[in-house]
């Protein structure tokens, strides 16, 4: 079946401006998580949603970064004023409920200038 | 509070050659550990995790780890590196009794593992 896919898979944008990255989860998985990939360093967890709610986002590092999963299902991560310091790979990842095991997304890579 | 330490971040090995990548975690509770892979350009992929029972793992592509308690260590092995073996490869950790809230998983830096021909 369908893995998780990510849209755009590329973003260059301007510092100050908005940016939205899509994730469509594995269908049916319940918790889906969004993490950040610096140059250089392993994946750091921003936020877990199961279901429609936001169960944990402590890895959020400002009030500049939001997410939403409305239906459940696709989620959308929001960056609002862009910095320079935010380029990075935004990895989505899901699972189903009660499964310890994460499905990855190829990410997106985003550039500010 | 939890944390990963992959020694190396750059390993090279010939083909053929035995396949060693290190991995040690610091965790208050007895963790689940795991072992992802990245190829240029694609997103994670699970080689093996371990979670409860049999120490000894084995994943897929030939790879297996072992889960150390003594040594908080979970290294990565393969006996023969192939080719198609070169990419980077992550260690991470959850706790499973985080709240019964999430899994969200704590990375390593990565290693990027080089084969020659």
């Amino acid at each position: 079946g369908a893995g998780v896919s990510q849209t755009p898979s590329n973003k260059v944008t301007e510092k100050g401006k908005y940016v939205e990255l899509r994730c469509d989860p594995i269908s049916g998985h319940t918790a889906l998580y969004w993490y950040r990939q610096s140059l250089g360093q392993g994946p750091e967890f921003l936020i877990y949603f199961q279901g429609t709610g936001a169960a944990d986002d402590s890895g959020l590092p400002n009030d500049r970064f939001f997410a939403v999963r409305p239906e459940g299902s696709v989620s959308t991560l929001k960056i609002q004023r862009t910095e320079r310091g935010d380029s990075a790979v935004y990895l989505c990842a899901s699972s189903p409920v009660g499964v310890d095991t994460q499905y990855f997304g190829p990410g997106t890579r985003l550039t500010v200038l | 509070a939890q944390s990963v330490t992959q020694l190396g971040s750059h390993v090279s090995v010939s083909e053929g050659a035995l396949v060693l990548l290190r991995c040690n975690y610091s965790s208050s509770v007895p963790p689940y550990l795991f072992w992802y892979v990245q190829y240029p350009n694609q997103g994670l992929q699970l080689l093996l995790k371990y979670t409860t029972g049999a120490t000894l793992v084995k994943g897929i592509n030939g790879f297996e780890a072992e889960f150390k308690k003594s040594e908080t260590s979970f290294h990565l092995t393969k006996p023969s590196a192939h080719m198609s073996d070169a990419a980077e490869y992550f260690c991470a950790v959850s706790d499973p009794n985080y709240g019964g809230a999430t899994n969200k998983l704590i990375f390593g830096t990565g290693t990027l593992l080089a084969v020659q021909p």
